[in-house]
C-alpha cells in the first residue's frame, strides 16, 4: 500500500537558519514526489516535484528537496528561513504506474513556524 | 498554470440548512473535478470525483446523498452539503486535475464551512 509519512507535526526554526521538513514514503516502483504549501484558509500551492533526474530538485521561494531512494525520503529544505515561510507543508506521492489525477497520497502535514 | 476559482471562501450556516460550494476552472476545460475535505490539523482526504455530464464517484465512507456533486459543464463543478450539521464543518478544496506531464495537481483556494 502507498503511504507518506511526515514524522514531525511541528517544526520551529529561527529566522535565517536552515530548515528541514521531513518526508518518507512507501510505494512500489519509482514514485512521483511533491511538496505543497498551505497558508491559513487557503488552498495548496505547488512548491516542487521529483519525477526523475537529479536527486536535488529546486522549487519555488528558494526551497529545495532531496530524493533519497535508499532511505525512501524526500526532505524539504531551505538554506535560510524567512518568517513568511511559516505555513503548513504537505508531502505527496503519486505511484508511477497510476493514471488519472486523483492518486496523490498526502502526508499529514508539518506546521513550520519561523521565529523572528 | 491553471487558475481555479472556488466560492465562497467562508460560509457560516445553521444546522439543517444546505450549502453550495462552486469550483470554476478559469483557463482550461476540466472534464474531472476532485473534491477534498480537510479537518483541522489533518491532511487532505479525497471525498469524490465529479465527471462532466455523468455521476460522481464517491470515496468509501462519503455519503453521496449528503454531499451532492454536480458537474454540468467543463468549467464548473458544485458541491452541495445537504442538511449540514456541525460535524460537517471543515475546509473543502477542489482540484480540476493535473498537468499531465508532471502529475502536479492544481487546487482551488478552499471553502471554510462552519455549521452552527
Amino acid at each position: 500500500a502507498q503511504s507518506v509519512a511526515q514524522p514531525e507535526d511541528q517544526v520551529n526554526v529561527a529566522e535565517g537558519n536552515p530548515l528541514t521538513v521531513k518526508c518518507t514514503y512507501s510505494v512500489s516502483g519509482n514514485p512521483y514526489l511533491f511538496w505543497y504549501v498551505q497558508y491559513p484558509n487557503r488552498g495548496l500551492q505547488f512548491l516542487l516535484k521529483y519525477i526523475t533526474g537529479d536527486n536535488l530538485v529546486k522549487g519555488s521561494y528558494g526551497f529545495e528537496a532531496e530524493f533519497n531512494k535508499s532511505q525512501t525520503s524526500f526532505h524539504l529544505k531551505k538554506p535560510s528561513a524567512l518568517v513568511s515561510d511559516s505555513a503548513l507543508y504537505f508531502c505527496a506521492v503519486r505511484p508511477p504506474d497510476q493514471t488519472g489525477a486523483n492518486n496523490l497520497f498526502f502526508g499529514t502535514g508539518t506546521r513550520l513556524t519561523v521565529i523572528p | 498554470g491553471a487558475v481555479v476559482s472556488q466560492h465562497p471562501s467562508w460560509v457560516i450556516c445553521k444546522s439543517g440548512t444546505s450549502v453550495k460550494i462552486e469550483c470554476r476552472s478559469l483557463d482550461f476545460q476540466a472534464t474531472t473535478m476532485f473534491w477534498y475535505r480537510q479537518f483541522p490539523k489533518q491532511s487532505l482526504m479525497l471525498m469524490a470525483t465529479s465527471n462532466e455530464g455523468s455521476k460522481a464517484t464517491y470515496e468509501q465512507g462519503v455519503e453521496k446523498d449528503k454531499f451532492l456533486i454536480n458537474h454540468a459543464s467543463l468549467t464548473l463543478s458544485t458541491l452541495t452539503v445537504t442538511s449540514a450539521h456541525p460535524e460537517d464543518s471543515s475546509f473543502y478544496i477542489c482540484s480540476p486535475g493535473t498537468r499531465l506531464s508532471t502529475g502536479e495537481l492544481f487546487f482551488g483556494e478552499g471553502s471554510r464551512l462552519t455549521v452552527l
